[in-house]
């Protein structure tokens, strides 16, 4: 019963690094995204996926990169770690919304970037 | 351009009291799909209801209810002889139903809405 599984779930990072959030899922959504949420704030889209191999980038996409090689998996970059990017992270799913169906959260990842 | 927006960003009330959290929303799409997320302390995000436009009946689950008014552009939740658990804030969003907009959803900032005993 995993669901959407993010990785890791608390991070510190220092200005300038680089680092990976997984994601994965069970469901065989071909739908996947990654949100941010700001502490206070509302969540903000990333990027999303239709599907593997095909990616779209979302309402604040500057400073990360995502790739879709399979179904289950959607793993979001951070390059050159900066201040504004602390946030919590939401990896999420869905079969497609136009179809009655909704979107799946993981759990959120914390990341602060000292 | 979609949007939504949660203009109450905190409301507190006293336990049994009912609250009605607003939601207003933005989109030129004639089919989009309207949600409600609830996020409690612990911090995950629970799923609620999801309404789509073409079906303006209002929604009623146990203590929860929602009306959706087209011609306004709102999809507001009410709960009623309100509880501490319900302690939370929560998420508007909206999904359009064509090109990009149909592949994503959008979030409202959220409103914090806390329960006093």
């Amino acid at each position: 019963n995993a669901g959407v599984t993010q990785t890791p779930k608390f991070r510190i990072l220092k200005i300038g690094q680089s680092m990976t959030l997984q994601c994965t899922q069970d469901m065989n959504h071909n739908y996947m995204y990654w949100y941010r949420q700001d502490p206070g704030m509302g969540l903000k889209l990333i990027y999303y996926s239709v599907g593997a191999g095909i990616t779209d980038k979302g309402e604040v996409p500057n400073g990360y990169n995502v790739s879709r090689s399979t179904t289950e998996d959607f793993p979001l970059r951070l390059e050159l770690a900066a201040p504004s990017q602390t946030s919590v992270y939401f990896c999420a799913s869905s079969y497609g919304l136009s179809s009655g169906n909704t979107i799946y959260f993981g759990e959120g990842s914390w990341l602060t970037v000292v | 351009a979609q949007k939504v927006t949660q203009a109450q960003t905190e409301i507190s009330v006293v336990e049994k009291e009912d609250v009605t959290l607003d939601c207003v929303y933005e989109t030129r799409d004639t089919t989009y799909y309207l949600f409600w997320y609830k996020q409690p302390p612990s911090g995950e995000l629970v799923f609620l209801i999801r309404r789509n436009s073409f079906d303006e009946q209002n929604e009623i689950s146990g203590r929860y209810s929602w009306n959706f008014q087209k011609s306004t552009s709102s999809f507001n939740f009410t709960i009623t002889a309100s509880q501490v658990v319900d302690s939370a804030v929560y998420f508007c969003a909206l999904s359009g139903s064509s090109g990009s907009s149909a592949s994503k959803i959008i979030f409202g900032s959220g409103t914090r809405l806390s329960i006093r005993p």
